[in-house]
């Protein structure tokens, strides 16, 4: 198994530019997550899907949406970045097997200029 | 709002050394804590998981604790190596199911040789 992948690993962006980061898991997960990780900050909700078909707000939704577009993927678009937006965001599934944790990917580190 | 702190933000210890990383939070109903390690440029992996209603769970070289009336746990790590160079965080669900995590912003450590 993969596990959680996400795609790409690495993005700069000019301010105003738009973009969607893409995660893929092969675990059976129910739930998906969008985390972002800033230094200071720690670890933040943006937004998450309980199950396929649903989305809900999560800490800092503010500036991006999601779609579930299916059991397996969850992405996050940024409509229109702003260097606020800077940050490493992390994909992460729950789910599926008998343990109780969430299961993460490797990251996207986004940077806009 | 449920807080997550933990303390130190950053230690630096000789190898074979034990040591103490802290976490405390502000709500005490919650349904489980979770020590994560994350290595640098790396996604977070799960390394032990406490349930409300237990007092400890250990996995090799490490034991964490849980004091869910004071808000408190530990994580223990026995005879420290290099290896175990990275940053630590603590997370505290607030319910069952797909209920979201409550990062705190992690302890860097760093073990020398």
């Amino acid at each position: 198994n993969a596990g959680v992948t996400q795609t790409p690993k690495f993005q700069v962006l000019k301010t105003g530019q738009s973009m969607t980061l893409q995660c893929a898991q092969d675990m059976n997960h129910n739930s998906m997550y969008w985390y972002r990780q800033d230094p200071g900050m720690g670890l933040r909700l943006i937004y998450y899907s309980a199950s396929e078909g649903t989305t809900d707000k999560g800490e800092v939704p503010n500036g991006y949406n999601v779609s579930r577009l299916n059991k397996r993927e969850f992405s996050l678009r940024l409509e229109s970045a702003a260097p606020s937006q800077t940050s490493v965001y992390f994909c992460a599934g729950w789910g599926g097997f008998d343990t109780d944790t969430q299961y993460f990917g490797p990251g996207t580190r986004l940077t806009v200029l | 709002k449920q807080e997550v702190t933990q303390i130190p933000a950053a230690l630096s210890v000789p190898e074979g050394e034990n040591l103490v990383l802290n976490c405390s939070f502000t709500d005490s109903a919650i349904y489980n804590l979770q020590w994560f390690r994350q290595d640098p440029g790396k996604g977070l992996t799960s390394l032990l998981l406490i349930q409300s209603s237990q007092r400890e769970q250990t996995s090799g070289r490490l034991n964490a604790s849980l004091d869910k009336s004071s808000g408190r746990s530990t994580l223990y790590i026995a005879a420290s190596q290099p290896g175990d160079s990275a940053t630590y965080l603590c997370a505290v669900k607030r319910g069952g199911g797909y209920s979201t995590l409550t990062f705190g912003k992690g302890t860097m450590l760093l073990v020398s040789p």
